[in-house]
């Protein structure tokens, strides 16, 4: 079925690198991105999002890069920081708000020292 | 302002037993949804409410039920418990309408023994 995944469950990265994690997607009908952040025993925390009229957007130190053509979807962190430690979820919404979003199985960003 | 705010944070149940979980929505916020988020996974849509009707559903069996009331606030029930039911389970609430932020509570920690 169509869904929403993650290239890869673990990224490492030594602080002050730029991350960059990758999130593919299969439903064509999905017009509606957004990159969460969720610490552990914590709920997710919105971090940045993107119409699928737009390619590109930025944040405080974080852009999210949307590649229609080939429904991928990337989030790039800047100047990593030890707080940057945590699990990256990519979510789809293709129902008009009213499907829900649909979640991916996670990154988990690992920064090093 | 008070986020999405859900109660209690950690339970636990026997099979068979019921459960009752509650939501309060980001103030101004008329749309509440519940996720079911299993450990290492992604989270699922159980459903959604607005205007105290469930608009659309997920994947999920009728033992998985709600009511949102006038004040907008939630509730999630489950009946007949399962150990699959073991879960973090999330509230997240939004403007009715695609690309309206989707804010999530920090969930409630539920365990079935």
């Amino acid at each position: 079925g169509e869904n929403v995944g993650l290239h890869l469950p673990t990224l490492s990265v030594q602080e002050g690198d730029n991350s960059i994690i990758n999130c593919a997607y299969s439903n064509s009908a999905s017009d509606y991105f957004i990159w969460y952040k969720q610490e552990s025993g914590k709920g997710p925390q919105f971090i940045i999002d993107i119409r699928s009229n737009m390619d590109k957007r930025q944040g405080q130190r974080v852009t999210v890069l949307l590649n229609k053509t080939v429904k991928h979807l990337s989030l790039q962190i800047a100047a990593t920081q030890p707080g940057d430690s945590a699990v990256y979820f990519c979510a789809e919404d293709s129902g008009g708000g009213a499907d829900g979003l649909t979640f991916g199985k996670g990154t988990h960003l690992i920064i090093q020292p | 302002d008070a986020g999405v705010t859900q109660s209690p944070t950690h339970l636990i149940k026997t099979r068979g037993q019921q459960v009752t979980l509650r939501c309060s929505p980001k103030s101004g916020h008329d749309t509440v949804s519940w996720y079911q988020q299993a450990l290492g996974q992604g989270p699922q849509f159980i459903f959604q409410y607005y205007e105290e009707e469930e608009r659309q559903r997920g994947n999920f069996p009728d033992r998985f039920s709600g009511h949102q009331f006038p004040n907008y606030s939630s509730e999630l029930n489950v009946n007949a418990l399962l150990l699959g039911d073991s879960a973090l389970y999330l509230c997240a609430s939004s403007f009715l309408g695609v690309g309206n932020t989707i804010y999530f509570g920090e969930g409630s920690w539920l365990t079935v023994v």
